[in-house]
């Protein structure tokens, strides 16, 4: 079972290019999310989406723009890449996101982007 | 706003040394502690679910506690293959999304 599956696995860019990440998963779950973790901050959440059609920011979410393409996939683009933004991105996904739910998510093994 | 202090920030234990990890947390009206399991160069791996004051739940040599303001990890009699990166997250009832704490990095030494 493939789970949530990120790609790119590796990048390198320079300041000011732009990239997109990609992130699917095959569970049928309804909420995704995209989460940034660097050495001593443990993982800040990006943005998700609750659901297909919706998306909202998370604690950190400057620098960075969303889609939730479908139900099955979730990117997540930077438009100008700052060396501050190198990092390692992990996508995760969970059946759902109502205060009634309490489902776990599960990650991907993340992209490691570094930004000159 | 949650906050999640996870304790020590690295630990390092001779194979079937017993210990425990601590995750201590302040958030209003707790719906839920999780506990993942990081190994490097990969993604956390989901270990327990913890609702309640009192819930314990065991996975092998792993044994999560949960109190109304802290949880524990327990690790019984660990193996080399039990050290990675030991992740904590809570979700409380007016938000539907995780807040991590940083992390604890297990050594299990042969």
């Amino acid at each position: 079972n493939a789970g949530v599956t990120q790609t790119p696995k590796f990048q390198v860019l320079k300041t000011g290019q732009s990239m997109t990440l990609q992130c699917a998963q095959d569970m049928n779950h309804n909420s995704m999310y995209w989460y940034r973790q660097d050495p001593g901050m443990g993982l800040r959440l990006i943005y998700y989406s609750a659901s297909e059609g919706t998306t909202d920011k998370g604690e950190v979410p400057n620098g960075y723009n969303v889609s939730r393409l479908n139900k099955r996939e979730f990117s997540l683009r930077l438009e100008s890449a700052a060396p501050s933004q190198t990092s390692v991105y992990f996508c995760a996904s969970s059946e759902a996101l109502a205060r009634a739910g309490n489902q776990p998510q599960h990650f991907g093994d993340g992209t490691r982007l570094s930004i000159l | 706003e949650d906050q999640v202090t996870q304790s020590p920030e690295a630990l390092r234990l001779q194979e079937g040394e017993s210990s425990s990890l601590n995750c201590s947390y302040t958030v209003s009206g707790l719906r839920g502690l999780f506990w993942y399991r990081q190994d490097p160069g990969k993604g956390p791996e989901f270990l327990f679910t913890l609702y309640s004051a009192g819930e314990e739940k065991e996975k092998e040599r792993l044994k999560a506690t949960l109190t109304k303001k802290e949880s524990f990890l327990h690790i019984t009699a660990p193996k080399p293959e039990d050290s990675a990166t030991y992740l904590c997250a809570v979700r409380h009832s007016g938000y539907s999304t995780l807040t991590f704490g940083k992390g604890t990095m297990l050594l299990v030494s042969p």
